[in-house]
């Protein structure tokens, strides 16, 4: 069975220190991947997703990044954290290439930025 | 893009009551819509979906209608239960099946049950 592993679940850091959140899907192949950013009042914001290895879209001009150096790891990254990076983020997959895109979350991590 | 939009933010109902959450979208192409429920400190999770080629679709409790034409879904809950307490989600995709299709949160409701 598949299953989405997502580090750490909490985390606390200062405006300005750097940032990677990884996570790694186990049991598929050519996952698509997403990062999602989950604000008080806001929903479930897209930020990131990508089709395969080195492949990624950008869907919100932000102080992120983000990077797929093999098939099933997807990190979030930034160079330096400012006080509105805070929140909940979640990353998924979904199975490429079909006509249901059921997304399957990992655990998230709570990012509070101090 | 696709843009969604839910309403309301915020749902209390009675125990035993129905409660319903409603969704429109903008991209006339989307044709995949899901919903997750997101319980207190934990993952979204589907609970239901349609898509596009049909206009109802029930599994227990829950129902979801769609309505092409008008551009909206809406997910229902009949007969309540504390369990059903968490915050809901919609989402829309144009789903193929010849590479990624991402979807789109709507801002979620969160439903309050009172015993």
């Amino acid at each position: 069975s598949q299953t989405i592993h997502q580090w750490p679940a909490t985390l606390v850091q200062p405006v300005g220190s750097p940032l990677s959140l990884e996570c790694t899907v186990e049991g598929t192949s050519n996952p698509n991947l997403y990062w999602y950013r989950q604000a008080a009042g806001r929903g479930l914001q897209l930020l990131f997703y990508s089709v395969g290895i080195g492949q990624i879209s950008s869907e919100v001009p932000q102080n992120l990044s983000a990077s797929r150096p093999q098939d099933r790891q997807f990190i979030l990254s930034s160079k330096k954290l400012l006080l509105s990076d805070s929140g909940f983020y979640l990353c998924a997959w979904s199975v490429f290439g079909r006509l249901n895109t059921e997304a399957f979350f990992g655990q998230g991590t709570r990012l509070t930025v101090v | 893009g696709e843009n969604v939009e839910q309403h309301p933010s915020t749902l209390s109902v009675q125990e035993g009551d129905s409660a319903v959450i409603k969704c429109t979208y903008s991209d006339s192409a989307s044709n995949y819509f899901p919903w997750y429920k997101q319980e207190l400190g934990k993952r979204p999770q589907l609970i239901i979906d349609i898509r596009s080629n049909v206009g109802e679709k029930k599994d227990q409790r829950i129902a979801v209608t769609l309505n092409k034409t008008a551009k909206h879904f809406s997910l229902h809950i009949t007969e309540t239960q504390p369990e059903d307490s968490a915050v809901y989600f919609c989402a829309a995709s144009k789903g193929s099946n010849f590479g990624n299709e991402k979807l789109t949160f709507g801002t979620g409701t969160r439903l309050t049950i009172i015993p």
